[in-house]
């Protein structure tokens, strides 16, 4: 049961250049959505959300972007910079539940010097 | 800045023996999580609680599973007769609860059952 997808397992980009991490869901009934970054041995870390009525919100570096026609959010991280590399996940709450959250699978995001 | 702490960072057991994960959550948070990633797989919703009851459990919970608040700052996950498949990283969160505010995570506990 994949209610959220991060199809890509690994992402590699140049530093100071833009990083964009994608993430695909199927159940109309997710209302939050968020981003977390987790390095290892590390529990995950929220970075930013966006609630299911809006289509973009941005917290200095990061912006994620909701296509809700599309069923399709995005990370951007402008400029990337090495401490960003990490696993990102991607994580969907359930309408009206308890932050009961569905998460992607992650993907690992290596920034090259 | 407030941290969500989790004790033991690593616990080796035996299959059948119980096991307690300990959390301490941020101070002023009211609504109690935990979650679990097998290795390899994703990470998992197990159980929520709030106001000193579970409000949310998912099947993974079963009756093997119990969640205590036994005093104002910890938060207890014991799993009562380990079996090999609960081995995993048990993460435990909070969050206040006001609209907007994202779960906080510990760093874990990674849980092996030999």
């Amino acid at each position: 049961d994949q209610q959220v997808k991060q199809n890509s397992p690994s992402l590699s980009v140049q530093e100071g250049r833009i990083s964009i991490l994608n993430c695909d869901y199927t159940n109309s009934m997710f209302d939050y959505f968020l981003w977390y970054k987790k390095y290892p041995a590390e529990g995950p870390t929220f970075l930013i959300s966006i609630s299911s009525i809006k289509d973009k919100n941005e917290d200095g570096r990061f912006t994620v972007f909701l296509n809700k026609s599309a069923k399709h959010l995005s990370l951007h991280i402008v400029p990337s910079q090495p401490g960003d590399s990490a696993v990102y996940f991607c994580a969907a709450r359930v309408l009206d539940s308890n932050y009961q959250l569905i998460w992607g699978a992650g993907t690992k995001l290596i920034i090259k010097p | 800045e407030p941290e969500v702490t989790q004790t033991p960072s690593h616990q080796v057991t035996q299959m059948g023996q119980e096991v307690i994960l300990r959390c301490v959550p941020i101070s002023n948070h009211l609504y109690f999580y935990w979650y679990r990633q097998i290795l390899g797989q994703k990470v998992e919703f197990l159980v929520s609680f709030y106001n000193n009851e579970i409000s949310e459990k998912s099947e993974i919970f079963d009756d093997q599973f119990s969640v205590e608040r036994p005093d104002g700052s910890n938060f207890t996950l014991k799993i009562r007769s380990t079996k090999l498949e609960d081995s995993a990283m048990y993460f435990c969160a909070s969050t206040s609860g006001r609209v907007g505010s994202p779960l906080h995570f510990g760093n874990g506990t990674r849980l092996t059952v030999t």
